[in-house]
C-alpha cells in the first residue's frame, strides 16, 4: 500500500462522540487526502493537505475537521459522530500526478 | 450530476473473456485520467495514468484509451480472471495533485 497505514482498521463507536482517525505515510509526499466511500456514491473527498499545517475543505466537509502537524501524519477528527458518518474512510497520498490510497477504515456510528 | 460516469454499472464475463468498461467525463480543464482497480475491502490501486497527450496506456492485460476531443476513455481488460473481479474506477483530475473527481465505479465478476 504505498507506505501508508491507517489506524484504527476498524472502529465502532456511538453518536456524540468524537473520533479521531490517523493516516500515517513514509514516502514523505507533500499531499495527502481523506476520502469517504459509501454504496452508491463514489470516492467524495473531505479534506485534503497540501502541506504540514495547510490544508483545504473538500465536497462532504461538514462535520469533520482535519489536522497535519507533521508531514508524514494526516488526522481526520469527526468532532461529534452521527450515524450518517458511517463509512468507510480512505486516506491518500500524492507525488503530484498519482495518488496512493491506504487500506481504509471502517467506522460504524450506532 | 456526477462530472465522471461510468459504464456498465455492472458487468458479468467468463473467464478468458475480454470486456471492456467505459468512463465519460465532463470536468474541464483536463489535467489527467486514472483508472484505478479496488478489490473488495481494499483500497484503490492504481492501473494506469494518462495526460491530455496520451491516448492510450497499457499495463499488463490492461489498457486504457483516451480520447479528450469527446471526452472519453475505455479500460479494455484481455483475457480475463478470477482475480479481475474487482470494482474499476476512473477518475479525473484537473491539475495535478488537486482535488480530483471520482466516477463511481463499474464492479466486475468474472466466473468460472
Amino acid at each position: 500500500d504505498a507506505g501508508i497505514t491507517q489506524s484504527p482498521r476498524h472502529k465502532v463507536t456511538e453518536t456524540g462522540t468524537p473520533v479521531t482517525l490517523r493516516c500515517h505515510q513514509t514516502e514523505n509526499h507533500r499531499y495527502m487526502y481523506w476520502y469517504r466511500q459509501d454504496p452508491g456514491h463514489g470516492l467524495r473527498l473531505i479534506h485534503y493537505s497540501y502541506g504540514v499545517k495547510d490544508t483545504d475543505k473538500g465536497e462532504v466537509s461538514d462535520g469533520y475537521s482535519v489536522s497535519r502537524s507533521k508531514t508524514e501524519d494526516f488526522l481526520l477528527t469527526l468532532e461529534s459522530a452521527t450515524s450518517s458518518q458511517t463509512s468507510v474512510y480512505f486516506c491518500a497520498i500524492s507525488d503530484q500526478a498519482e495518488q496512493f490510497f491506504g487500506p481504509g477504515t471502517r467506522l460504524t456510528v450506532l | 450530476k456526477n462530472q465522471v460516469e461510468q459504464s456498465p454499472q455492472s458487468l458479468i464475463i467468463l473467464e478468458g473473456k475480454n470486456c471492456t468498461l467505459q468512463c465519460n467525463y465532463t470536468v474541464s480543464p483536463f489535467s489527467n485520467l486514472r483508472w484505478y482497480k479496488q478489490d473488495t475491502g481494499r483500497g484503490p490501486v492504481s492501473l494506469t495514468i494518462m495526460t491530455f497527450s496520451e491516448n492510450t496506456k497499457s499495463n499488463g492485460r490492461y489498457t486504457a484509451t483516451l480520447d479528450a476531443d469527446t471526452k472519453q476513455s475505455s479500460l479494455h481488460i484481455t483475457a480475463s480472471q478470477l482475480s479481475d473481479s474487482a470494482s474499476y474506477i476512473c477518475v479525473v483530475s484537473k491539475t495535478n495533485a488537486g482535488k480530483s473527481t471520482f466516477g463511481d465505479g463499474t464492479t466486475l465478476t468474472v466466473k468460472p
